[in-house]
Formats: structure tokens, C-alpha cells, sequence
């Protein structure tokens, strides 16, 4: 069973960096699963940010992608998020997830984790 | 990136009606469309992948048809643990995306 857990600052002052990561036990990190990161802002919907492979190969969504990098830490099995330049656009709850290689999507969630952007 | 078009965006129903939900793309994404529930403070659930199939653990009142760029999402007979909000995605293409969600209130 894949557990994940978000961790991370809850506030990040606009124009800073938002730093997350996402601890994964129960399976390799090296196992065949895209780990990947999806954003809700409060009352809004859902939003595919992207994800990456344990051999470092990463899908970004266009619309965050010259802002965005995801990398993955093989020696402590968890991946993590940086978007840089922030705003109060990005204030958001941030999931990592998992999806199987040729599996249907978003099998397993972490439970999510609120970042606030504000001065 | 491919739009999803949920309708309605909410609606309101009662214990035991029969409730569809419709998801359009703005383009073709091949059986690669999944349902997912949402409940406040909670992360998403899958309740159905691959257009009509079932997650296992998911009640067999909800059910998914469609092709193409039409889907649906069927509960039969609403029981009160239904109201959510749910979302449909594509994943035939990258970015996937959600549709914007469906509020299901009582």
C-alpha cells in the first residue's frame, strides 16, 4: 500500500519560493509509478501541476512549467516540488500523488497540504 | 491542452434520486477519462477509470459511459454519503485536466 505525506511551509511571502515535498513509503520510490503533484485553491478545482519518473524524467503543465521544477530523492524515497517567483494565484492545496505505469491515474493521495502565499 | 467541460457545475437532489453528470473534452481522449469524488478537507477519490470502469471498493450505483469527447457519470439511486463534489479528467494527453467539478448538494 503506497503512503504518501506532504510536507512543507504553510505561508511563502509572494515573489518567494514554494518548497514541498512528498515522503512516499510502502514501495519503492524506484518502483514503476509517476510521482506527481496536483493543486486545488481554496473552493476551486483541480489542477495538474506534473510529475516525474525515479530515472528523473518529469512532465510539467505548460501553464507553471517556466516556473517549476519536480526532482526526485532516491536515498531518502521522496519526491519534491519547487515553483519559484510565487504569487497569491498559487495559494493552494498541494497533493502529491501516485500513478501506476499504465495504470489508471491518481491510485494513491497524500492528504494535502495548504500553502498560503502572503506578505 | 485538452478542455473538460463538466455540466452542471451543481445541482441539487434527494435520497434516491437518479443523478448524471456530464463531461465533455474539446477533443478526442480515447477511453483515457476517469471520475473522481471529493468530499471537504479530503483528498479525491477515484470512483471510476477507463470511461466505465469501476474501482473496486466503489458502490455498483455509480456507473460511467461515454465516448470520445461525451462522458457521463451515473449514480443510480443517491444514498446520503453521495453529496460531493466530483470531477472527471482526462488523461490521454498531457497536461491532464479536471473538469472544473460538479457541487452535488442535498
Amino acid at each position: 500500500q503506497v503512503q504518501l505525506q506532504e510536507s512543507g511551509p504553510g505561508l511563502v511571502k509572494p515573489s518567494e519560493t514554494l518548497s514541498l515535498t512528498c515522503a512516499v513509503s510502502g514501495v519503492s520510490i524506484s518502483s514503476s509509478h509517476w510521482w506527481t503533484w496536483v493543486r486545488q485553491p481554496p473552493g476551486k478545482g483541480l489542477e495538474w501541476i506534473g510529475e516525474i519518473y525515479h530515472s528523473g524524467t518529469t512532465n510539467y503543465n505548460p501553464s507553471l512549467k517556466s516556473r517549476l521544477t519536480i526532482s526526485v530523492d532516491k536515498s531518502k524515497s521522496q519526491f519534491s516540488l519547487k515553483l519559484i517567483s510565487v504569487t497569491a494565484a498559487d495559494t493552494a492545496v498541494y497533493y502529491c500523488a501516485a500513478v501506476g505505469l499504465g495504470a489508471p491515474p491518481f491510485d494513491y493521495w497524500g492528504q494535502g497540504t495548504l500553502v498560503t502565499v502572503s506578505s | 491542452d485538452i478542455q473538460m467541460t463538466q455540466s452542471p457545475s451543481a445541482m441539487s437532489a434527494s435520497v434516491g434520486d437518479r443523478v448524471t453528470i456530464t463531461c465533455r473534452a474539446s477533443q478526442g481522449v480515447s477511453n483515457f477519462l476517469a471520475w473522481f469524488q471529493q468530499k471537504p478537507g479530503k483528498a479525491p477519490r477515484r470512483l471510476i477509470y477507463a470511461v466505465f470502469s469501476l474501482q473496486s471498493g466503489v458502490p455498483s450505483r455509480f456507473s460511467g459511459s461515454g465516448s470520445g469527447t461525451e462522458f457521463t457519470l451515473t449514480i443510480s439511486s443517491l444514498q446520503p454519503e453521495d453529496f460531493a463534489t466530483y470531477y472527471c479528467l482526462q488523461h490521454n494527453a498531457y497536461p491532464y485536466t479536471f473538469g472544473q467539478g460538479t457541487k452535488l448538494e442535498i
